[in-house]
């Protein structure tokens, strides 16, 4: 039981340039999202989906894709990089309304 | 709109010293709390969470936390504190009528000295 895996840990992209960060988990969790990380801010929610086919916008979606077409995975993209979007990318998963959130081990990003 | 706000971005404490973390929330509605840590590069790690049963919780590693709402405070302490427990701490709030967004304290760091 893996939990929820991140891959990769470390990106540098050129500015314009496009990528898919990987979410997988194996706990059969309906609820996946996506968090980035920048200092003194905690973490914000990109995207969310409560289920396979279905995908939510959270507060900070701008620049950002996902897509959920099964339930163990769920990528988010970036079709054309900003320097803006340097941060540490957060995957979590839930099983229920009243647990707690299993977050992955994070993917650090650099936009240069 | 819920907020969290984590009273100090930085604590230092002595190992074998109480540790107190303070988080205030404000919510129109009644919240579910935790609260994460996060060691160097790692993700983050449920402590433990208040969902409206017993005010005080008691999480892993000697944690607890009491939930106050008169005072819309959840803070977090432990009696003593080893050098393990040096890590980021984070409070998070969540609000069912708003649709279980989580939102995240700013996040407290705390460096243990020997």
């Amino acid at each position: 039981n893996a939990g929820v895996t991140q891959t990769p840990k470390f990106q540098v992209l050129k500015t314009g340039q496009s990528m898919t960060l990987q979410c997988a988990q194996d706990m059969n969790h309906e609820y996946m999202s996506w968090y980035r990380q920048d200092p003194g801010m905690g973490l914000r929610l990109i995207h969310y989906s409560v289920g396979a086919g279905i995908t939510d916008q959270g507060e900070v979606p701008n620049g950002y894709n996902v897509s959920r077409s099964t339930t163990e995975d769920f990528p988010l993209r970036l079709l054309s990089a900003a320097p803006s979007q340097t941060s540490v990318y957060f995957c979590a998963t839930r099983i229920g309304m009243d647990y707690g959130y299993t977050f992955g081990s994070g993917t650090r990003l650099t936009v240069v | 709109a819920q907020s969290v706000t984590q009273l100090d971005s930085h604590v230092s404490v002595s190992e074998g010293t109480p540790v107190l973390l303070r988080c205030n929330y404000s919510s129109s509605y009644s919240p579910s709390l935790f609260w994460y840590v996060q060691h160097p590069n790692k993700g983050l790690q449920l402590l433990l969470k208040y969902t409206s049963a017993a005010t005080l919780v008691k999480g892993i590693n000697g944690f607890e936390a009491e939930f106050k709402k008169s005072e819309t405070s959840f803070h977090l302490t432990k009696p003593s504190a080893h050098m393990s427990d040096a890590a980021e701490y984070f409070c998070v709030v969540r609000i069912k009528a708003a649709g279980n967004k989580l939102t995240f304290g700013g996040g407290t760091r705390v460096l243990v000295k020997p």
